[in-house]
């Protein structure tokens, strides 16, 4: 069964710093990994797809990375801003079941 | 404009009672999905669709029940055999195969009065 899980839980950085968001995932038969975001009370905001055949995906100052074989992800979060504090969630969409299994997220915020 | 609708964004209800969680996406995606999120907790699978008129069971379907009449539309009933059915509700859809890059909608809160 696949599981998804996501270090650290919260974290929390002054503004401007560059961070790393971690997802791993024990089964690599994947069809691809998303990240999303999250603000509190709302809906999930797609950041970054990517197919597994790709390594990294980038968007502004995110970058996303895939190691399949390692089963890991990580999310690159350039020069922080206080509007990146958010809920930050990775998930893999499971080859031939056709459905997404998401991990628990990483609570972030940016001190201003 | 693109996207997924759900409503209510609110809803409120009482013991024994069904309730209907609308879900609309104008999108042309094959696949839909309702997934519940509690306080702390990552996203449950509840249900999902890839095409019309089918539908699978996910993690938590107990208490729970769908239809897939239209392609735009996949609502969601909360039925009173749920028993602890207050939660953050989202509902989800992306195509499945190709490209499969979900998008979900804003979500309904549903509480139990």
């Amino acid at each position: 069964k696949q599981e998804v899980t996501q270090i650290p839980a919260a974290l929390s950085v002054p503004e401007g710093e560059n961070l790393v968001l971690n997802c791993s995932f024990t089964d690599s038969a994947i069809y691809n990994l998303q990240w999303f975001r999250q603000d509190p009370g709302k809906g999930l905001t797609s950041l970054l797809l990517i197919q597994s055949s790709q390594r990294e995906q980038t968007s502004g100052r995110l970058n996303a990375s895939l190691d399949k074989s390692s089963g890991r992800s990580t999310l690159y979060i350039a020069a922080s801003q206080p509007g990146d504090s958010a809920t930050y969630l990775c998930a893999v969409f499971v080859s031939g079941t056709y459905k997404y299994i998401f991990g628990t997220g990483t609570r972030l915020k940016v001190l201003a | 404009d693109g996207g997924i609708t759900q409503s209510p964004k609110y809803l409120f209800r009482k013991e024994g009672q069904n309730v209907t969680l609308s879900c609309e996406q104008n999108l042309n995606h094959d696949a839909m999905y309702w997934y519940r999120q509690d306080p702390g907790q990552g996203l449950r699978l509840i249900y999902y669709s890839q095409i019309v008129n089918d539908f699978q069971k996910g993690d938590i379907a107990e208490g729970y029940s769908v239809s897939r009449e239209k392609k735009e539309s996949f609502p969601l009933t909360v039925t009173s055999a749920q028993k602890n059915p207050t939660a953050f509700y989202l509902c989800a859809s992306s195509m499945y195969s190709g490209n499969t890059e979900a998008f979900f909608g804003q979500g309904t809160r549903l509480t139990v009065v």
